[in-house]
């Protein structure tokens, strides 16, 4: 099966401009995560979905970042206004049950530079 | 709020020697993870641990669920060039969320 796919793999942006970042999930995987590694730190929890809905969002970082997940399939997170302190990887992950038993499968990332 | 301490931050060691990381925690946690991020890739998960004192073997690796809950564990056994990465541990408390430690850099020298 193909695994979680992510887009761009790298993506270096303006200062004051908008990046939309695209996760595709594993086909069937109701749940979709969202997490943040900024350089040398931990990776960071942003949201979750349950199909299409938030199910938590206690880790987005403020209102620039935007997550949406249209139809329950994939789901696009968008920076806007970036900041420079928004730069990192940011990985989306998916899974079939909503547990913390099973562990995810993650996505290679996407590289965001602001510049 | 949660946080995971791991050690050593980076690590060099010769091909073939074994190497040990850990993470502790102030707070306990019902599942322990250990994650292995290779270059531009994203993290694959190594080893699960579901109870306290579980020991769990996947190949040459080694982890342990702390008797506390607040720690766990990782070892490699005779380490190959292709072991270099961040490994990451994790952990939950009863949540889908995780918490990750920082990584460990391991670099292998042949």
């Amino acid at each position: 099966e193909a695994g979680v796919t992510q887009f761009p793999s790298h993506s270096v942006i303006e200062k004051g401009q908008t990046v939309t970042l695209r996760c595709d999930p594993i086909s069937g995987h109701d749940n979709l995560y969202w997490y943040r590694r900024v350089m040398g730190k931990e990776i960071k929890f942003l949201l979750h979905f349950v199909k299409e809905s938030k199910q938590d969002e206690s880790g987005m970082p403020n209102n620039r970042f935007l997550a949406e997940r249209t139809g329950g399939t994939y789901s696009t997170l968008k920076v806007q206004p970036a900041e420079l302190e928004d730069s990192g990887v940011y990985f989306c992950a998916s899974s079939q049950f909503p547990g913390y038993d099973y562990g995810y499968t993650f996505g290679s990332g996407t590289r965001l530079t602001v510049v | 709020g949660q946080q995971l301490n791991q050690s050593p931050q980076s690590m060099f060691i010769q091909e073939g020697e074994d190497v040990s990381m850990n993470c502790t925690s102030s707070s306990i946690f019902n599942t322990w993870l250990w994650y292995k991020q290779d270059p531009g890739e994203g993290p694959v998960l190594l080893i699960a641990l579901y109870k306290a004192g579980e020991l769990t073997s996947n190949g040459r690796l080694t982890a342990q669920f702390g008797i506390t809950r607040k720690d766990s564990f990782l070892n490699i056994s005779a380490s190959i060039p292709s072991d270099v990465g961040i490994y990451f541990c994790a952990a939950a408390s009863g949540t889908y969320k995780y918490i990750f430690g920082t990584g460990t850099r391991l670099k292998v020298l042949a």
